[in-house]
Protein backbone atom coordinates (compact mmCIF):
# COMPACT_ATOMS: atom_id res chain seq x y z
CA UNK A 1 0.00 0.00 0.00
CA UNK A 2 1.33 3.07 -1.06
CA UNK A 3 1.44 5.89 1.70
CA UNK A 4 2.10 9.74 1.82
CA UNK A 5 2.17 10.82 5.75
CA UNK A 6 1.53 14.04 6.55
CA UNK A 7 1.51 15.80 10.65
CA UNK A 8 -2.34 16.59 11.08
CA UNK A 9 -1.03 19.92 13.21
CA UNK A 10 -2.52 22.29 13.37
CA UNK A 11 0.63 23.77 12.68
CA UNK A 12 0.09 27.41 14.40
CA UNK A 13 2.83 30.62 13.32
CA UNK A 14 2.50 34.30 14.13
CA UNK A 15 1.79 36.75 11.01
CA UNK A 16 4.68 37.25 9.25
CA UNK A 17 6.77 34.07 9.73
CA UNK A 18 7.81 31.19 7.72
CA UNK A 19 5.51 27.88 8.00
CA UNK A 20 7.27 25.14 7.57
CA UNK A 21 4.95 21.96 5.93
CA UNK A 22 5.71 18.33 5.35
CA UNK A 23 5.46 15.15 3.80
CA UNK A 24 6.70 11.88 3.16
CA UNK A 25 5.92 9.13 0.95
CA UNK A 26 6.51 5.42 0.14
CA UNK A 27 6.73 4.65 -3.53
CA UNK A 28 10.30 5.24 -4.35
CA UNK A 29 9.89 5.29 -7.88
CA UNK A 30 7.69 8.50 -7.39
CA UNK A 31 7.87 10.82 -9.59
CA UNK A 32 5.66 14.16 -9.52
CA UNK A 33 4.90 16.13 -6.54
CA UNK A 34 1.93 18.52 -5.44
CA UNK A 35 1.56 20.56 -2.68
CA UNK A 36 -2.99 22.22 -2.74
CA UNK A 37 -4.21 24.18 -0.27
CA UNK A 38 -8.00 23.74 0.86
CA UNK A 39 -9.99 26.01 2.74
CA UNK A 40 -12.84 24.64 5.01
CA UNK A 41 -15.83 23.93 2.54
CA UNK A 42 -13.81 24.22 -0.62
CA UNK A 43 -12.38 22.27 -3.02
CA UNK A 44 -8.19 21.75 -2.92
CA UNK A 45 -6.60 24.50 -5.47
CA UNK A 46 -2.81 24.00 -6.88
CA UNK A 47 0.14 25.53 -4.97
CA UNK A 48 3.11 24.18 -6.44
CA UNK A 49 4.29 21.02 -8.45
CA UNK A 50 7.60 19.95 -8.51
CA UNK A 51 9.63 16.88 -10.25
CA UNK A 52 13.36 17.45 -9.56
CA UNK A 53 15.33 17.34 -6.70
CA UNK A 54 16.06 20.64 -5.11
CA UNK A 55 13.86 23.46 -4.69
CA UNK A 56 11.77 25.86 -6.93
CA UNK A 57 10.19 28.67 -5.46
CA UNK A 58 6.86 30.53 -6.94
CA UNK A 59 6.44 33.98 -4.84
CA UNK A 60 6.15 33.14 -1.34
CA UNK A 61 6.21 29.52 -1.90
CA UNK A 62 9.27 27.25 -2.17
CA UNK A 63 8.65 23.93 -2.63
CA UNK A 64 11.62 21.25 -1.69
CA UNK A 65 11.93 17.43 -2.79
CA UNK A 66 14.81 15.19 -1.51
CA UNK A 67 13.94 11.68 -3.61
CA UNK A 68 16.60 10.06 -1.83
CA UNK A 69 14.82 11.04 1.37
CA UNK A 70 11.61 10.32 -0.04
CA UNK A 71 10.17 13.72 1.23
CA UNK A 72 8.69 16.57 0.08
CA UNK A 73 8.34 20.13 1.86
CA UNK A 74 6.72 23.45 1.21
CA UNK A 75 7.68 26.95 3.10
CA UNK A 76 5.61 29.35 2.96
CA UNK A 77 7.02 33.10 3.60
CA UNK A 78 5.96 36.19 5.35
CA UNK A 79 2.88 33.87 6.32
CA UNK A 80 -1.16 35.74 6.43
CA UNK A 81 -3.85 35.09 8.30
CA UNK A 82 -5.48 34.51 4.66
CA UNK A 83 -2.97 31.21 4.30
CA UNK A 84 -4.56 29.46 6.94
CA UNK A 85 -6.14 26.28 5.56
CA UNK A 86 -5.29 22.47 5.33
CA UNK A 87 -2.21 21.79 3.16
CA UNK A 88 -2.58 18.74 1.25
CA UNK A 89 0.57 16.93 -0.39
CA UNK A 90 -0.42 14.85 -3.36
CA UNK A 91 1.99 12.44 -4.97
CA UNK A 92 1.68 10.42 -8.12
CA UNK A 93 1.35 6.56 -8.42
CA UNK A 94 4.34 5.91 -10.06
CA UNK A 95 3.72 4.56 -13.75
CA UNK A 96 -0.10 6.12 -13.70
CA UNK A 97 -1.63 10.08 -13.80
CA UNK A 98 -3.85 8.69 -10.14
CA UNK A 99 -2.65 10.89 -7.02
CA UNK A 100 -2.06 9.54 -3.56
CA UNK A 101 -3.10 12.51 -0.92
CA UNK A 102 -1.62 12.69 2.27
CA UNK A 103 -4.08 13.29 5.39
CA UNK A 104 -3.04 17.15 4.88
CA UNK A 105 -1.55 19.57 8.03
CA UNK A 106 -3.97 22.09 9.37
CA UNK A 107 -2.18 25.78 8.91
CA UNK A 108 -2.79 28.68 11.82
CA UNK A 109 -1.67 32.14 10.72
CA UNK A 110 -2.26 33.99 13.72
CA UNK A 111 -2.89 37.43 13.40
CA UNK B 1 -7.09 29.29 -17.41
CA UNK B 2 -7.30 25.37 -16.28
CA UNK B 3 -11.14 25.72 -14.59
CA UNK B 4 -13.08 22.96 -14.41
CA UNK B 5 -16.59 23.19 -12.96
CA UNK B 6 -19.28 21.27 -11.33
CA UNK B 7 -23.26 21.05 -11.23
CA UNK B 8 -24.88 21.14 -8.96
CA UNK B 9 -22.96 22.66 -6.35
CA UNK B 10 -24.83 21.12 -3.82
CA UNK B 11 -28.02 18.58 -3.87
CA UNK B 12 -30.04 17.31 -1.60
CA UNK B 13 -31.94 13.76 -2.50
CA UNK B 14 -34.02 11.14 -0.66
CA UNK B 15 -33.20 7.87 0.15
CA UNK B 16 -33.24 5.58 -2.68
CA UNK B 17 -33.19 7.81 -5.51
CA UNK B 18 -30.74 8.56 -8.27
CA UNK B 19 -28.28 12.08 -8.26
CA UNK B 20 -26.29 12.78 -11.59
CA UNK B 21 -23.20 15.36 -10.84
CA UNK B 22 -21.32 16.87 -13.97
CA UNK B 23 -17.81 17.56 -14.48
CA UNK B 24 -16.79 19.97 -17.15
CA UNK B 25 -13.11 21.20 -18.16
CA UNK B 26 -14.46 24.88 -19.58
CA UNK B 27 -10.63 25.54 -21.13
CA UNK B 28 -8.81 22.57 -22.19
CA UNK B 29 -9.57 19.36 -23.32
CA UNK B 30 -9.08 16.44 -20.88
CA UNK B 31 -9.29 12.62 -22.03
CA UNK B 32 -8.70 11.82 -18.29
CA UNK B 33 -10.59 13.16 -15.03
CA UNK B 34 -11.02 11.57 -11.55
CA UNK B 35 -13.81 11.67 -8.96
CA UNK B 36 -12.77 11.72 -5.32
CA UNK B 37 -15.02 11.62 -2.07
CA UNK B 38 -14.42 13.50 1.10
CA UNK B 39 -15.81 13.00 4.33
CA UNK B 40 -15.42 15.38 7.25
CA UNK B 41 -11.98 16.08 8.38
CA UNK B 42 -10.68 13.59 6.24
CA UNK B 43 -8.39 13.55 3.12
CA UNK B 44 -9.62 12.99 -0.62
CA UNK B 45 -10.21 9.38 -1.51
CA UNK B 46 -10.07 8.29 -4.98
CA UNK B 47 -13.25 7.22 -6.39
CA UNK B 48 -12.25 6.10 -9.88
CA UNK B 49 -10.97 7.40 -13.16
CA UNK B 50 -12.86 8.32 -16.01
CA UNK B 51 -11.42 7.96 -19.61
CA UNK B 52 -12.54 9.66 -22.53
CA UNK B 53 -14.55 7.32 -24.91
CA UNK B 54 -13.73 4.37 -22.69
CA UNK B 55 -14.93 2.76 -19.43
CA UNK B 56 -13.88 3.73 -15.82
CA UNK B 57 -11.37 2.09 -13.57
CA UNK B 58 -12.49 1.84 -10.39
CA UNK B 59 -10.11 1.94 -6.98
CA UNK B 60 -10.76 -1.11 -5.02
CA UNK B 61 -14.11 -0.97 -2.90
CA UNK B 62 -15.78 1.49 -5.04
CA UNK B 63 -18.96 -0.39 -6.19
CA UNK B 64 -19.45 0.77 -10.13
CA UNK B 65 -22.63 -0.65 -10.26
CA UNK B 66 -23.37 2.21 -7.69
CA UNK B 67 -21.35 5.00 -9.00
CA UNK B 68 -22.09 5.26 -12.73
CA UNK B 69 -19.28 6.97 -14.60
CA UNK B 70 -19.71 8.30 -18.13
CA UNK B 71 -16.89 10.71 -20.14
CA UNK B 72 -18.91 11.43 -22.82
CA UNK B 73 -16.65 14.08 -24.59
CA UNK B 74 -13.14 16.06 -24.36
CA UNK B 75 -14.77 17.71 -21.97
CA UNK B 76 -17.32 15.89 -20.13
CA UNK B 77 -17.58 13.40 -17.09
CA UNK B 78 -20.85 12.64 -15.13
CA UNK B 79 -20.51 10.35 -11.83
CA UNK B 80 -24.47 9.13 -10.58
CA UNK B 81 -24.90 7.89 -7.60
CA UNK B 82 -27.47 5.30 -7.88
CA UNK B 83 -30.25 4.08 -5.32
CA UNK B 84 -28.38 6.74 -2.74
CA UNK B 85 -28.37 6.28 0.90
CA UNK B 86 -27.55 8.44 3.52
CA UNK B 87 -24.21 6.82 4.22
CA UNK B 88 -23.44 8.18 0.80
CA UNK B 89 -23.90 11.92 1.37
CA UNK B 90 -19.92 13.33 1.01
CA UNK B 91 -18.49 15.76 -0.57
CA UNK B 92 -18.08 14.73 -4.09
CA UNK B 93 -14.52 16.06 -5.69
CA UNK B 94 -13.79 15.61 -10.09
CA UNK B 95 -10.48 16.75 -10.92
CA UNK B 96 -9.22 16.75 -14.69
CA UNK B 97 -5.86 16.72 -16.15
CA UNK B 98 -5.05 19.13 -19.09
CA UNK B 99 -4.24 16.70 -22.16
CA UNK B 100 -2.19 19.15 -24.24
CA UNK B 101 0.15 20.47 -21.19
CA UNK B 102 2.15 17.33 -20.97
CA UNK B 103 2.05 17.50 -16.93
CA UNK B 104 0.38 15.80 -14.25
CA UNK B 105 -1.00 18.35 -13.14
CA UNK B 106 -4.65 17.83 -11.82
CA UNK B 107 -7.23 20.93 -11.43
CA UNK B 108 -9.89 20.53 -9.60
CA UNK B 109 -13.66 21.40 -10.04
CA UNK B 110 -15.79 23.34 -6.91
CA UNK B 111 -16.91 20.39 -5.32
CA UNK B 112 -20.54 19.07 -5.09
CA UNK B 113 -22.08 18.20 -1.46
CA UNK B 114 -24.18 15.28 -1.28
CA UNK B 115 -26.90 15.25 1.38
CA UNK B 116 -29.37 12.24 1.28
CA UNK B 117 -32.15 11.97 3.71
Amino acid sequence: QKEVEQNSGPLSVPEGAIASLNCTYSDRVSQSFFWYRQYSGKSPELIMSIYSNGDKEDGRFTAQLNKASQYVSLLIRDSQPSDSATYLCAVTLSGTYKYIFGTGTRLKVLA
Amino acid sequence: GAVVSQHPSWVICKSGTSVKIECRSLDFQATTMFWYRQFPKQSLMLMATSNEGSKATYEQGVEKDKFLINHASLTLSTLTVTSAHPEDSSFYICSARDFGSGTYEQYFGPGTRLTVT
